[in-house]
């Protein structure tokens, strides 16, 4: 079964940076899969796309601060120089054959 | 600039019906395939149901399979879901999503709506 898992928060100060991780279950490790940002009362806004070899591709106008990376049936989000609008809830998302699944998200909190 | 806005959302009873619009522009809408999540307040994202650019593939997740229909009109540049047989379970905000592949279920979402609250209570 094609699952996402994410830790449930997040935290780091202003300035400094934060690494997202999305697992992949057992037996998807080569799937890409994309990040989304959320902040609090708005829609989701993708952010990029990551493959499992780690190269990524941004959507249109995401900062240089975030990038993104893989290792085995890791995906990672690393946001650098955090900013008080960084504080959001961030998803992960993949594809299989006949679904679309997000992971549980994580609560990030730029202190 | 990619612009998705979804309507028709309200309170409605349960077992009734509901429509769901999504009017795209900013891009060639015949190109894409879309899709319809949904968040119920305070939880996480959950997808529901996915159409590729021409109608031939559609897709729904097992929560909405026999109840909801997603449709599109490429010439109106909209998506729809119609909800029928509503529970109180299906009380969400519901985002319309556009695919960045002609195809479902083969990449990312790449622009989203700003969703449209359906509540289902009596």
């Amino acid at each position: 079964q094609l699952v996402l898992t994410q830790s449930p928060s997040a935290s780091a100060s202003l300035g400094a940076s934060v690494k997202l991780t999305c697992t992949l279950s057992s037996g998807h490790s080569s799937y890409a899969i994309a990040w989304h940002q959320q902040q609090p009362e708005k829609g989701p806004r993708y952010l990029m796309k990551v493959n499992s070899d780690g190269s990524h591709n941004k959507g249109d106008g995401i900062p240089d601060r975030f990038s993104g990376s893989s290792s085995g049936a890791e995906r990672y989000l690393t946001i650098s120089s955090l900013q008080s609008e960084d504080e959001a809830d961030y998803y992960c998302q993949t594809w299989g054959t006949g679904i679309e699944v997000f992971g549980g998200g994580t609560k990030l909190t730029v202190l | 600039e990619v612009q998705l806005v979804e309507s028709g959302g309200g309170l409605v009873q349960p077992g009734r019906s509901l429509r769901l619009s999504c009017a795209a522009s900013g891009f060639t809408f015949d190109d894409y395939a879309m899709y319809w999540v949904r968040q119920v307040p305070g939880k996480g994202l959950e997808w529901v149901s996915g159409i590729s650019w021409n109608s031939g593939r559609i897709a729904y997740a097992d929560s909405v399979k026999g109840r909801f229909t997603i449709s599109r009109d490429n010439a109106k540049k909209s998506l729809y879901l119609q909800m029928s047989s509503l529970r109180a379970e299906d009380t969400a905000f519901y985002y319309c999503a556009k695919d960045n592949d002609y195809d479902i279920l083969t990449g990312p979402f790449d622009s989203w709506g700003q969703g449209t609250l359906v509540t289902v209570s009596s």
